[in-house]
């Protein structure tokens, strides 16, 4: 238990629905991340928010939307997905994303496995 | 630009010591950070690197030289429990950047 929880943690859905991952934090952190993680791929960072404002958006598409309402909670909301997006999709937190050195770890949720059909 | 490279593969026997590498091109660096992450489950912070040198946490321990855009983690007396995946990650510019990951097996 990392004090990062997400929901659902399996989710398979059509091309054509929109649903949502939540994400919550009970560590008092500050930034928060998405990531995508597909088969044998390194981790991809698609969003960082950082007290509750979007500080990095790293080309993803339009089809994927985050919110961030409060620094505990983040989305990512979704529409008309393609199958290549089937992937493992990970939350995580830290203290602050622009602090360098030590003690500034990001800590991970378990992940939502998303199926796209 | 950022990329980190890792062996895909390792396999070592319980008790045993082995040794995961890591080189990197970055044109901005803080430090390199170790994750471990068990098939289906989150990954885990294990060690960070900011300055050249060893940096020991039990069982675990974890090196770089900063010159030589290298570092590597070390495992010592080795248990089943610790086949997982290894990802090394750049720290650079605020955010972390993952290498692909290095799968360890640990046979009996």
């Amino acid at each position: 238990e990392t004090g990062v929880t997400q929901t659902p943690r399996h989710l398979v859905m059509g091309m054509t629905n929109k649903k949502s991952l939540k994400c919550e934090q009970h560590l008092g952190h500050n930034a928060m991340y998405w990531y995508k993680q597909s088969a044998k791929k390194p981790l991809e960072l698609m969003f960082v928010y950082s007290l509750e404002e979007r500080v990095e958006n790293n080309s993803v598409p339009s089809r994927f939307s985050p919110e961030c309402p409060n620094s505990s909670h983040l989305f990512l909301h979704l529409h008309t997905l393609q199958p290549e997006d089937s992937a493992l999709y990970l939350c995580a937190s830290s203290r602050d994303p622009g602090l360098a050195g030590g003690g500034n770890e990001q800590f991970f949720g378990p992940g939502t496995r998303l199926t796209v059909l | 630009g950022q990329s980190l490279e890792q062996p895909s593969e390792v396999t070592a026997v319980e008790g045993a010591i082995v040794q995961i590498n890591c080189t990197y091109q970055t044109s901005g660096f803080y430090g390199l950070s170790w994750y471990q992450q068990h098939d289906g489950g989150a990954p885990t912070f294990l060690s960070y690197n900011a300055l050249d040198g060893l940096e020991e946490t039990g069982r675990f321990s974890s090196f770089l030289s900063r010159s030589d855009s290298y570092g590597y983690l070390l495992l010592q007396e080795l248990q089943m429990k610790d086949s997982a995946s290894y990802f090394c990650a750049l720290l650079a510019g605020g955010k972390l950047i993952f290498g692909q990951g290095t799968e360890l097996s640990v046979k009996p």
